[in-house]
């Protein structure tokens, strides 16, 4: 069966402290890694997808990185707007299309 | 470009009854998927539909169903409601649903009394 892990559930970050968030997976044939960003009351906003072992994505702060068992997501430099739940996903080479397995997502708090 | 739109944004229910819930993709896509959220369990699959057929079912029971029309705007129901049924329901849309990435709307929280 398909899992996703991650840790930490929760971290709580000072503006300008620099960490990573570890997502876990154990998959039967890897299509796709997501990562998604969630505030509350809203639902999951988009980030990175990474296909392959030794991948990397950056978008301003962030930088997901991908291996064979595992991905980080890396936050540099955070700032209070940074403060969200981040979610991993994965989807299967034979599950069929858009059919993703959500971790139960690390929430982030960054304090000014 | 509108973003995918889901009604109602609140809805509270007592046990037994049903409920059907709406989604609007994003203009131009044809895949729909929904997802279950709660806190304990994160988000689930239920099922995801394209051009109005079903392609991809989770593991939730029959009392779980959907649809999608022709203009790729798409219902779920959920008939006999229980307690356990009280969630975060979200639709998500792309354009063809292979490998792409999925647009979410806000979801629909639905309590069950």
């Amino acid at each position: 069966e398909d899992q996703v892990t991650q840790s930490p559930e929760a971290l709580r970050l000072q503006e300008g402290e620099s960490s990573s968030l570890n997502c876990s997976y154990t998959v039967s044939g890897l299509r796709g890694l997501f990562w998604y960003r969630q505030d509350p009351g809203k639902g999951p906003e988009f980030l990175f997808t990474l296909y392959s072992a030794g991948e990397e994505k950056e978008k301003e702060r962030l930088k997901a990185t991908l291996t064979k068992k595992e991905s980080f997501l890396h936050i540099t430099a955070p700032k209070p707007e940074d403060s969200a739940t981040y979610l991993c996903a994965v989807q299967a080479a034979n599950t069929g299309f858009q059919k993703l397995v959500f971790g139960t997502g690390t929430r982030l708090l960054v304090s000014p | 470009k509108a973003g995918v739109t889901q009604t109602p944004r609140y809805l509270i229910k007592t046990r037994g009854q049903q409920v059907t819930l709406s989604c609007s993709p994003i203009s131009g896509h044809r895949s729909v998927s929904w997802y279950q959220q709660t806190p304990g369990q994160g988000l689930q699959f239920l099922f995801e539909y394209f051009s109005e057929t079903q392609r991809n079912k989770g593991n939730f029971p029959g009392r779980f169903s959907g649809r999608q029309f022709s203009n790729s705007r798409s219902e779920m129901n959920v008939s006999t409601l229980e307690l356990g049924d009280s969630a975060l329901y979200l639709c998500a849309s792309s354009l063809d649903g292979w490998g792409e990435k999925l647009f979410f709307g806000s979801g629909t929280q639905l309590s069950v009394l």
